[in-house]
């Protein structure tokens, strides 16, 4: 099974600043990426995806995130946040032929300070 | 709009007493599923079904049970053998007949709180 790996639990960040959340997942196998964004007492909400192709993926609200295979890794980026960004963040991962299964990470929250 | 709904938003129980959490459907997907989210754990995966009538047990399942006798419908039940019920209930789903790239979409939750 997956696992995946969002290191930091909680990241402050001035307004207007760039933001990174990180996430690494464990297989070396073919996987399709996902990162949600959560807001208090709400579902989750798709950001972005990466299935193939271009390692750079854009989403909404400005996100970005970059697929690296070598490192297994799929960071998210915004380069000037706002205080609306303010919330809970996820990394998903699911496996190519295998894609009923969903593997989470832990979450980041992500407080963006005015 | 197409969307899932959870109802309710806020359920209150005492112990002991079964409960069921509403999930209903209208994106015509075949696949739905329960995760159960409790602070700094992330989202774990109590049952998830693929196809009317059946439906397998995810990492967490013990003290839960479902049915799903209608695509549009897949209600969880959360037994008074569940030791620690009170967390942040989660219903999805997933069109499969876009092939397995495709995301997880995610009703609003049912926030359950039992005393």
């Amino acid at each position: 099974a997956q696992s995946v790996t969002q290191l930091d639990s909680q990241v402050p960040v001035f307004e207007e600043a760039p933001v990174e959340l990180r996430c690494n997942y464990s297989s070396s196998v073919s996987v399709y990426l996902f990162w949600y964004v959560q807001y208090p007492n709400q579902g989750l909400q798709l950001l972005l995806k990466y299935l193939s192709g271009s390692t750079l993926v854009k989403g909404i609200n400005g996100f970005e995130a970059e697929f690296n295979k070598s490192q297994t890794s799929f960071h998210l980026r915004k380069p000037s946040v706002h205080i609306s960004d303010t919330a809970e963040y996820f990394c998903a991962v699911s496996e190519a032929d295998a894609g009923n299964q969903f593997y989470f990470g832990t979450g980041t929250s992500l407080t963006v300070i005015p | 709009d197409g969307g899932i709904t959870q109802s309710p938003k806020y359920l209150f129980r005492k112990e002991g007493q079964n409960v069921t959490l509403s999930c209903e459907q209208n994106l015509n997907h075949d696949a739905m599923y329960w995760y159960r989210q409790d602070p700094g754990q992330g989202l774990r995966l109590i049952y998830y079904s693929q196809i009317v009538n059946d439906f397998q047990k995810g990492d967490i399942a013990e003290g839960y049970s479902v049915s799903r006798e209608k695509k549009e419908s897949f209600p969880l039940t959360v037994t008074s053998a569940q030791k620690n019920p009170t967390a942040f209930y989660l219903c999805a789903s997933k069109d499969e007949l876009t092939g397995d790239n495709s995301p997880l979409h995610f009703g609003n939750g049912t926030r359950l709180t039992v005393t």
